[in-house]
């Protein structure tokens, strides 16, 4: 089955501490994309990438980076500069940039204390 | 300056009570229209994609269609399994694939 793997699906961690979330697509996808969700808001895009070796931010990427070394995976890491990290954060793709509809994957929420 | 406002809020329905969602949205060029259903602690679902003004996509019970300004998700018959939290998202002309999403409607349909 294609699809979007995130792991892991829980996370916690102490303030001050990086984490770093995984996101695996086998789709052949070119576009990937990081977004987060909070109670009551929209999903706000932190990260995206059209291609290998290339990614931009997005709307709120304070505190966060990204790398991009394969087709399939973009991991995102929470950097201890982020000030309010606690979220509900989902990686999507899309067969390539522009108007086509982009798959989530099932989302990993990050509890930071 | 939310580009996207979806409403209402919440929604309680009968099964079998049919009811419409609006997405109204403020771009100057309109790209893509997407509606996605999310189930708690989960990540969206692709519902359907809306390009120009007039057009119309169904699926089961979901029916979408969009005007200049908004989109309406209609919900005919609904039984419980629809309950969700409906999300609208707009992508604008002049962007490269980066999505606007509204806050979402949660619907409760009960037996």
């Amino acid at each position: 089955d294609g699809g979007i793997t995130q792991s892991p699906k829980y996370l916690f961690r102490k303030e001050g501490q990086n984490v770093t979330l995984s996101c695996e697509q086998n789709l052949n996808h070119d576009a990937m994309y990081w977004y987060r969700q909070d109670p009551g808001q929209g999903l706000r895009l932190i990260y995206y990438s059209q291609i290998v070796n290339d990614f931009q931010k997005g709307d709120i990427a304070e505190g966060y980076s990204v790398s991009r070394e394969k087709k399939e995976s973009f991991p995102l890491t929470v950097t201890s500069a982020q000030k309010n990290p606690t979220a509900f954060y989902l990686c999507a793709s899309s067969i390539e940039e522009g108007a086509y509809e982009q798959y989530f994957g099932p989302g990993t929420r990050l509890t930071v204390t | 300056e939310d580009q996207v406002t979806q409403s209402p809020e919440a929604l309680r329905l009968q099964e079998g009570e049919s009811s419409s969602l609006n997405c109204s949205y403020t771009v100057s060029g309109l790209r893509g229209l997407f509606w996605y259903r999310q189930d708690p602690g989960k990540g969206p679902e692709f519902l359907f994609t809306l390009y120009s003004a007039g057009e119309e996509k169904e699926k089961e019970r979901l029916k979408a269609t969009l005007t200049k300004k908004e989109s309406f998700l209609h919900i005919t018959a609904p039984k419980p399994e629809d309950s969700a939290t409906y999300l609208c998202a707009v992508q604008e002309t002049d962007s490269w694939g980066k999505l606007q999403f509204g806050a979402g409607t949660q619907v409760v349909v009960t037996p």
